[in-house]
């Protein structure tokens, strides 16, 4: 069964302290990995999407990493307004189109 | 451009009352999607349009749950004898169209609605 775990379930930091979020995922087959930002009462908006092992993607203060076992979302000097739950979700072959989503980091920057 | 529109954003029900939600994608979206987020859990995927077909209706949790999207554009998820563990936040995405095999889509979501049986 296709799994995708997050790790920590929660993080705290200070503004300007950076640090990173874990998604690990054990698929059949991965034809891409999605970085998604949820704040509260919201729907997920689209970060970005990662098909291969050694891609890289940055916007602004983050930067997503992919290996063939997880990938990491690392923060720069994290803002108050980057505050939010961040949601890794796979889509993997013989799966359709369909993701399937971890339980998401939920980020607090603290001033 | 516009989003993902979902109605209403809140429903509250009583348990045994049918709901309908709705989802209007983007516009030019051929691809929709619906999925369920309880309380402390993941995302869960519930049904997949590609037109007006369902080519994936794997997630849908009972057959209390139904969906169709007519024309191509806005789909209505309908839950009949709600229960109270069909509480959650209804999620739409909807994307360009979706190849099986080819390179995935992004999904884009809408604000989702809020459901809670009573």
């Amino acid at each position: 069964e296709d799994q995708v775990t997050q790790s920590p379930e929660a993080l705290r930091l200070q503004e300007g302290e950076s640090s990173s979020l874990n998604c690990s995922y054990t698929v059949s087959g991965l034809r891409g990995l999605f970085w998604y930002r949820q704040d509260p009462g919201k729907g997920p908006e689209f970060l970005f999407t990662l098909y291969s092992a050694g891609e890289e993607k940055e916007k602004e203060r983050l930067k997503a990493t992919l290996t063939k076992k997880e990938s990491f979302l690392h923060i720069t000097a994290p803002k108050p307004e980057d505050s939010a739950t961040y949601l890794c979700a796979v889509r993997v072959t013989g799966g359709g189109n369909k993701l399937t989503f971890g339980t998401g980091t939920q980020l607090k920057v603290e001033l | 451009g516009a989003g993902v529109s979902q109605s209403p954003s809140n429903k509250v029900t009583e348990k045994g009352k049918d709901v309908e939600l709705r989802c209007d994608p983007i516009s030019g979206h051929t691809a929709l999607y619906w999925y369920r987020q309880s309380l402390g859990q993941g995302l869960e995927f519930l049904i997949y349009f590609q037109g007006n077909s369902a080519p994936d209706k794997s997630g849908l949790p009972s057959d209390r749950f139904s969906a169709e999207r007519t024309g191509g554009s806005v789909s209505t998820l309908t839950i009949q004898r709600t229960q109270q563990e069909d509480s959650a936040v209804y999620l739409c995405a909807s994307s360009l169209k979706a190849l099986n095999g080819g390179a995935p889509e992004t999904q884009y979501f809408g604000p989702g609605t809020r459901l809670l049986v009573l």
